[in-house]
């Protein structure tokens, strides 16, 4: 049973349309990630949620912005992607505390024409 | 902030063989250490974790030693099978915010 879903799986936008992505999770964690992975790299932490508390790494554009309406959902939204905003993006879920595991979706492939 | 390494980048071994990926991490208020599988076009699993009050935990073919003094922390694969061929990435949380530093991931083929 999935338990952190992701969608769409793949999507294609054009050079500075905004897109938005979307996750959730039927696990009830208080704590959700969003995630840039570019091909053979390491996931980088974009910005994440703690309950409501929304946390935005340093180096993460303006570009990016997220929406956590509620415990299950969390939407992000990149409102002029541009062609280096092409990656895979991954949503995860934890509970708070020290040493809970991550749950990863399976994430959204993003291509930018 | 932290700052995690990964090494090798690549590894291959042939069927039967032992892999090991080693990682350092700077801070040393990092205590949980978890490490993830990430298969072609899916998201990481977690396959093994350690926190800093222990010194090695197994679960089958698969271990995970860490040594708190020198930071570092490595995955010990024994008896390879094919299947066993991903990206394998280390990672390291303090807790605080939950926040995890992933290393630059290890591309482990094991060859037939």
């Amino acid at each position: 049973d999935a338990m952190v879903i992701q969608n769409p799986r793949y999507q294609v936008t054009q050079f500075g349309k905004p897109v938005t992505l979307s996750c959730s999770q039927t696990l009830n964690h208080n704590v959700m990630y969003w995630y840039q992975q570019k091909s053979s790299q390491a996931p980088k932490l974009l910005f994440h949620y703690y309950d409501k508390d929304f946390n935005n790494e340093a180096d993460t554009p303006d570009n990016f912005q997220s929406r956590r309406p509620n415990t299950s959902f969390c939407f992000l939204d990149i409102r002029s992607p541009g062609l280096g905003d092409a990656a895979m993006y991954l949503c995860a879920t934890s509970r708070d505390g020290v040493g809970y595991e991550q749950y990863f979706g399976p994430g959204t492939r993003l291509t930018v024409t | 902030g932290e700052n995690v390494e990964q090494h090798p980048s690549t590894l291959s071994v042939q069927e039967g063989d032992s892999a090991v990926i080693k990682c350092t991490y700077s801070d040393s208020a990092s205590n949980y250490f978890p490490w993830y599988k990430q298969e072609l076009g899916k998201g990481p699993q977690l396959i093994i974790d350690i926190r800093s009050n222990v010194g090695e935990k197994k679960d089958q073919r698969i271990a995970v030693t860490l040594n708190k003094t020198a930071k570092h922390f490595s995955l010990h694969i024994t008896e390879t099978q094919p299947e066993d061929s991903a990206v394998y990435f280390c990672a390291a949380s303090k807790g605080t915010g939950n926040q995890f530093y992933f290393g630059t991931g290890t591309s482990l083929t094991v060859i037939p």
